[in-house]
C-alpha cells in the first residue's frame, strides 16, 4: 500500500467553524490532490499540488484552501465550515501528472 | 466539459457469470484512463491504467480495454469478493483525474 495517511479520520464539527484536514504521504510523490465524494457525485477534485508551495484549484474549490510546505504533507482547510461540506474527504498521491494516483483511506466530516 | 459515464450503476452476478463494466468518455485530450475499485468505507484501489486505444490489461480474473471512446472492464467467472464498486477517471491535457460515478458490482456465491 502506498504509504499515505490521513488525520484525522472522523471528524464532526459545528457551522462555522474552521477544520484542518491532513494528509501525510511518505512515497516522496510531486502531486497530491484532494478530493471530496458524495452520493450521486462521485469523486469531485478540490484542489491539487505539483510541489512544494505549488497548489491549483479544481472542480469545487469554493470555501477550501490549501498548502503544502513540505513535500510530505497537505493540508486542506475549511475556514468556516458550513452542513455542504459534509463528506468524505480522500487524498491521493501520483508521481506524476498522467499517472496512477493512489488514494489514503479517507477522513469522514460532519458539519452539524 | 470532460465527461465521464459509467454503465450499468449497479450490476448483480451470479459466481462464474461473466460480464462487462462500461466506461464512455469524452475529454480534451486523453492523458490515460484508469480503473479502481472501492470497498465501503475505503479508499479507492488502483488496477489499471490505460493510454491509448487498442491497448489492454490483466490482472486476475479482470481485463480492461480502451477505445477511442469507451473502456470495458471485463469480469470473468467473478468470485464473491469481487464485489465492490468499480470506478473509472481520465487524466486531460490540464491535469485534471475526472472520475466517473462508478458501478456497484454484487456477486453473489
Amino acid at each position: 500500500d502506498a504509504g499515505i495517511t490521513q488525520s484525522p479520520r472522523h471528524k464532526v464539527t459545528e457551522t462555522g467553524t474552521p477544520v484542518t484536514l491532513r494528509c501525510h504521504q511518505t512515497e516522496n510523490h510531486r502531486y497530491m490532490y484532494w478530493y471530496r465524494q458524495d452520493p450521486g457525485h462521485g469523486l469531485r477534485l478540490i484542489h491539487y499540488s505539483y510541489g512544494v508551495k505549488d497548489t491549483d484549484k479544481g472542480e469545487v474549490s469554493d470555501g477550501y484552501s490549501v498548502s503544502r510546505s513540505k513535500t510530505e504533507d497537505f493540508l486542506l482547510t475549511l475556514e468556516s465550515a458550513t452542513s455542504s461540506q459534509t463528506s468524505v474527504y480522500f487524498c491521493a498521491i501520483s508521481s506524476d501528472r498522467d499517472t496512477e494516483a493512489f488514494f489514503g483511506q479517507g477522513t469522514r466530516l460532519t458539519v452539524v | 466539459e470532460d465527461q465521464v459515464t459509467q454503465s450499468p450503476e449497479a450490476l448483480r452476478l451470479q459466481e462464474g457469470e461473466s460480464s462487462s463494466l462500461n466506461c464512455s468518455y469524452t475529454v480534451s485530450g486523453l492523458r490515460g484512463l484508469f480503473w479502481y475499485r472501492q470497498d465501503p468505507g475505503k479508499g479507492p484501489e488502483f488496477l489499471f491504467t490505460l493510454y491509448s486505444a487498442g491497448e489492454e490489461k490483466e490482472k486476475e480474473r479482470l481485463k480492461a480495454t480502451l477505445t477511442k471512446k469507451e473502456s470495458f472492464l471485463h469480469i470473468t467467472a467473478p468470485k464473491p469478493e469481487d464485489s465492490a464498486t468499480y470506478l473509472c477517471a481520465v487524466y486531460n491535457a490540464g491535469n485534471m483525474l475526472t472520475f466517473g460515478g462508478g458501478t456497484r458490482l454484487m456477486v453473489k456465491p
